[in-house]
Order: C-alpha cells, then structure tokens, then sequence
C-alpha cells in the first residue's frame, strides 16, 4: 500500500511565479490536511480537506493561498505570487477519516523562492 | 506564546544511555497528544500516542499530566537509531494538529 506522495519534492520559483503542490493521500483515505513548516519552526496547520469540500482553512494565509481536493485527482496546494517568505517545507497528510486519530505524512515540497 | 513549546537540546547520549525530556502545552482544550519522530528533512512519523496513565512502547515511556499540561518521552537503553528530532503534537477540534519546533537527540558511539 503505496504510503501518501507528493511531488514535486524540491520546487523553486521567482518572486511572483505561481507554486503548485500536489498530494494523493493514502489508499482509502478521504482526508487531506496540509501543513508547513518553515525553518528553525513545528509544523503549522493549514487546511483540512475532504474530496470536493474545505473543512478548515483557518490556518491559511487570507490571500495567495489556495487549495482544493478535487472528486478525481490529489490535493492541490496553489500559491499565487511567491515571496521569499513562503519557502518552506510543506507537508500533506491524510486519514481515512475524521474519527482516526493518526495522520500519515508524506515526504514533504520544499519550495524555495529567488 | 507559543501553542507547544520544547526544550530544542541538543541531547547528546552514549549508547546505552537514558534520556528524557518534556513539552508544556498551551491549550487545555487539547484531546489527544502524540510524540513523532522527524529525521533529517524527512516527514513525521508517530512514534507513539501518549495517554493519562503513562504508555510504554518498547524502550519508550511517556507521560502526560493534564493538570500541568506537560508531556514527557523517555528513552531507554538508546540506541545509534534513536538519533533524530522529536516532536511534541497536540491535537484539538479531533483533527489539527499542533507540534513543538523538536527536540533533537544524538546517540554516539
């Protein structure tokens, strides 16, 4: 069982291009949750997904961000207009569902600004 | 403030050797608490839940104490493996998750 992927693993952008991470979740799993961390930092929580609905997106940036887990295909991570400030490790999870306590974490973007 | 705050070490142990350290956390509204363990720019992974009554899980113990809003992990008989950065998580709403920035250990030979 093919554990949570997410490409691309390195990702580097200008100031102002656009960044786009993708994650598929877990064989089964339903849930995505989305989490950065940035140097020297603990994660932080982002967002929380399920297919086609946005459960929790308190921990967004209110602009540039954006994300969607469509009813086909992963979880998009969409960051509009980079600044150096969002290089960052970003790591998706997933779970089956919202009852299961354990979130599977996959091997992380690291996306790196010019 | 933050939400999980660890002593970032570096814990540095022979082989053999017991280590411990701990987490405070901010929120009492927290459900449930975890270690995970991250190695070098690599993701998390759980190394194990932590419950009121204190958990072992092989070499490993940890303890929670609610009414402080402490945790703690310890590491018994370590190991050259053990080397990593371990992460105190809090979870709360049943589902967000809130880590401490790690606390690093390093076994040697």
């Amino acid at each position: 069982n093919a554990g949570v992927m997410q490409n691309p693993r390195h990702l580097v952008r200008r100031r102002g291009q656009e960044a786009r991470l993708r994650c598929s979740p877990m064989k089964g799993h339903s849930h995505v949750y989305w989490y950065r961390q940035l140097p020297e930092e603990g994660l932080k929580f982002m967002v929380y997904l399920q297919k086609e609905n946005i459960i929790d997106e308190s921990g967004m940036p209110k602009e540039r961000f954006s994300a969607e887990f469509p009813k086909e295909g992963p979880s998009i991570l969409r960051i509009q207009q980079v600044v150096r400030g969002d290089s960052a490790a970003y790591f998706c999870a997933s779970s089956p569902d919202s009852t299961y306590n354990e979130q599977f974490f996959g091997p992380g973007t690291r996306l790196t600004v010019l | 403030r933050k939400e999980v705050e660890q002593d970032p070490g570096p814990f540095n142990v022979p082989e053999g050797a017991t280590v411990a350290f701990n987490c405070t956390y901010s929120n009492s509204a927290s459900q449930s608490f975890f270690w995970y363990r991250q190695d070098c720019r690599k993701e998390p992974k759980l190394l194990m839940s932590v419950y009121s009554s204190g958990n072992e899980d092989g070499r490993f113990t940890a303890q929670l104490n609610r009414a402080s809003q402490y945790i703690s992990l310890l590491i018994r008989d370590s190991k050259l493996s053990d080397s990593a950065t371990y992460l105190c998580v809090v979870m709360k709403d049943g589902y967000k998750l809130s880590f401490g920035a790690g606390t690093t250990v390093t076994v040697r030979a």
